[in-house]
């Protein structure tokens, strides 16, 4: 148990479908992160929330869409995607973005197949 | 540019000891981190430099040289559970973590 849990597990949609991944985070940190990570690739870092305030967009296309409403729950909102979107979608808290040394601890993952 | 280079994969003997190493290039850098992935699962924290020199936890064991921009894990005592990808990330000067690919560790009896 590391304390971020994501719902749901496993996703399959369509190009035109509209679905939210969750992501809960129970440590009390105050930054959560959103990345992908496709297979033989670096993780890509999406997004960044610190203190529930967008701190860090890395150019992700459009028809990915976070929303943190606290310090606990972030959401990805997903709308047109295609398939080289198909990836696993880690999130991540730690308890801060902007000093080192502070670990990032994810949650198990999203895995998203876009058909 | 940012990079993180390991090695894709590596194989090793259960009880023997393996190296795995990352180099990297950052735009600033406030330490280095690395995390285990077991397949399927999420990446979990296992150490953190950010001086030079070696940190010991267990069986475990991590060494940065800022000046040669160069890291390793050293894994003692190999057991089957230790079959995972390792994951090399260095802290740069906005302290946003720059990841490697990764290096897939194949553990035989």
């Amino acid at each position: 148990e590391t304390g971020v849990t994501q719902t749901p597990r496993h996703l399959v949609m369509g190009m035109t479908n509209k679905k939210s991944l969750k992501c809960e985070q129970h440590l009390g940190h105050n930054a959560m992160y959103w990345y992908k990570q496709s297979a033989k690739k670096p993780l890509e870092l999406m997004f960044v929330y610190s203190l529930e305030e967008r701190v860090e967009n890395n150019s992700v296309p459009s028809r990915f869409s976070p929303e943190c409403p606290n310090s606990s729950h972030l959401f990805l909102h997903l709308h047109t995607l295609q398939p080289e979107d198909s990836a696993l979608y880690l999130c991540a808290s730690s308890q801060g973005d902007r000093e080192g040394g502070y670990e990032q601890y994810f949650g198990p993952g999203t895995r998203l197949t876009v058909t | 540019g940012q990079n993180i280079d390991q090695p894709t994969e590596m194989t090793a003997t259960e009880g023997a000891i393996v190296q795995i190493n990352c180099t990297y290039q950052t735009s600033g850098f406030n330490g280095l981190f690395w995390y285990q992935q077991h397949a399927g699962e999420a990446p979990t924290f296992l150490s953190y430099n950010v001086l030079d020199g070696l940190e010991e936890k267990g069986r475990f064991s991590s060494f940065l040289s800022r000046s040669k921009g160069y890291s390793y894990l050293l894994l003692k005592e190999l057991q089957m559970k230790d079959s995972a990808s390792y994951l090399c990330a260095a802290s740069d000067s906005n302290y946003q973590l720059i990841w490697g690919a990764g290096t897939k560790l194949i553990i035989k009896p």
